[in-house]
C-alpha cells in the first residue's frame, strides 16, 4: 500500500513568517511530486510540481525534494492570511501509471 | 476558456438508490479523472478516462463506474448507495492525461441518508 503522510495540523504562523509543510512517502519508486492548495469548500488547485532532488522556487513558494529520505516539503515565504488553506501533497509512481496518491493534507492558518 | 464544470453541485440520496454525476472538461482536454474526497480518507482516485476508454482505475468496488463520451464529457455512476458514499466527488481534466496539468472542477457534494 503506497502511503503519503502529512501532519494534519493546524500549522499556525504569523503573517510575514515562513510556513514549512512536510510530506513523506513510502513508495521509493515515486517520480513525480505535487503540492495542491485547497481552500475550504473549494476544489484543489495545483501550485507546485517537482521531479528532481533539490529545490524548485516559484514566487513565494519553494518545493524541496529529497528522494533518499523520501520526503518533499513546501516552504511559503512571507506568508499571508490568504495562504490559509489545506495543502495536499500528491505523489505519482513511475511506470506510466497515472494513479496518484494524495496525503490527507495539512491545514495552514496565517494569522495577522 | 471555461473551466471544468460539474453537475449537479449538491445531491441528497437515500441508501440503495443510484446516482449519476456529470463532468465537462476544459475544451480540448481529453483526459478526465474522478476522485472521492472525505474527511476520513482524504482524496482518493476513482478512475481516469481518455478518449472514451478507462485507462486507470483506483481501488473502489464495482458499484462505482464511469464512462466518457466522444466530446470528452464524462459521467460517473454509483449504484446501491451506502452511507459511506457521502463525499465530495471531484473530476479533473487534462490535455492528454499529464497528471501535472490537471484542473479540478468545483465538485459534487453527495449526501446519502
Amino acid at each position: 500500500q503506497k502511503e503519503v503522510e502529512q501532519n494534519s495540523g493546524p500549522l499556525s504562523v504569523p503573517e510575514g513568517a515562513i510556513a514549512s509543510l512536510n510530506c513523506t512517502y513510502s513508495d521509493r519508486g515515486s517520480q513525480s511530486f505535487f503540492w495542491y492548495r485547497q481552500y475550504s469548500g473549494k476544489s484543489p488547485e495545483l501550485i507546485m510540481s517537482i521531479y528532481s532532488n533539490g529545490d524548485k522556487e516559484d514566487g513565494r513558494f519553494t518545493a524541496q525534494l529529497n528522494k533518499a529520505s523520501q520526503y518533499v516539503s513546501l516552504l511559503i515565504r512571507d506568508s499571508q492570511p490568504s495562504d490559509s488553506a489545506t495543502y495536499l501533497c500528491a505523489v505519482k509512481a513511475s511506470g506510466g501509471s497515472y494513479i496518484p496518491t494524495f496525503g490527507r493534507g495539512t491545514s495552514l492558518i496565517v494569522h495577522p | 476558456k471555461a473551466g471544468v464544470t460539474q453537475t449537479p453541485r449538491y445531491l441528497i440520496k437515500t441508501r440503495g438508490q443510484q446516482v449519476t454525476l456529470s463532468c465537462s472538461p476544459i475544451s480540448g482536454h481529453r483526459s478526465v479523472s474522478w476522485y472521492q474526497q472525505t474527511p476520513g480518507q482524504g482524496l482518493q482516485f476513482l478512475f481516469e478516462y481518455f478518449s472514451e476508454t478507462q485507462r486507470n482505475k483506483g481501488n473502489f468496488p464495482g458499484r462505482f463506474s464511469g464512462r466518457q463520451f466522444s466530446n470528452s464529457r464524462s459521467e460517473m455512476n454509483v449504484s446501491t448507495l451506502e452511507l459511506g458514499d457521502s463525499a465530495l466527488y471531484l473530476c479533473a481534466s487534462s490535455l492528454a492525461g499529464d497528471y501535472q496539468t490537471q484542473y479540478f472542477g468545483p465538485g459534487t457534494r453527495l449526501l446519502v441518508l
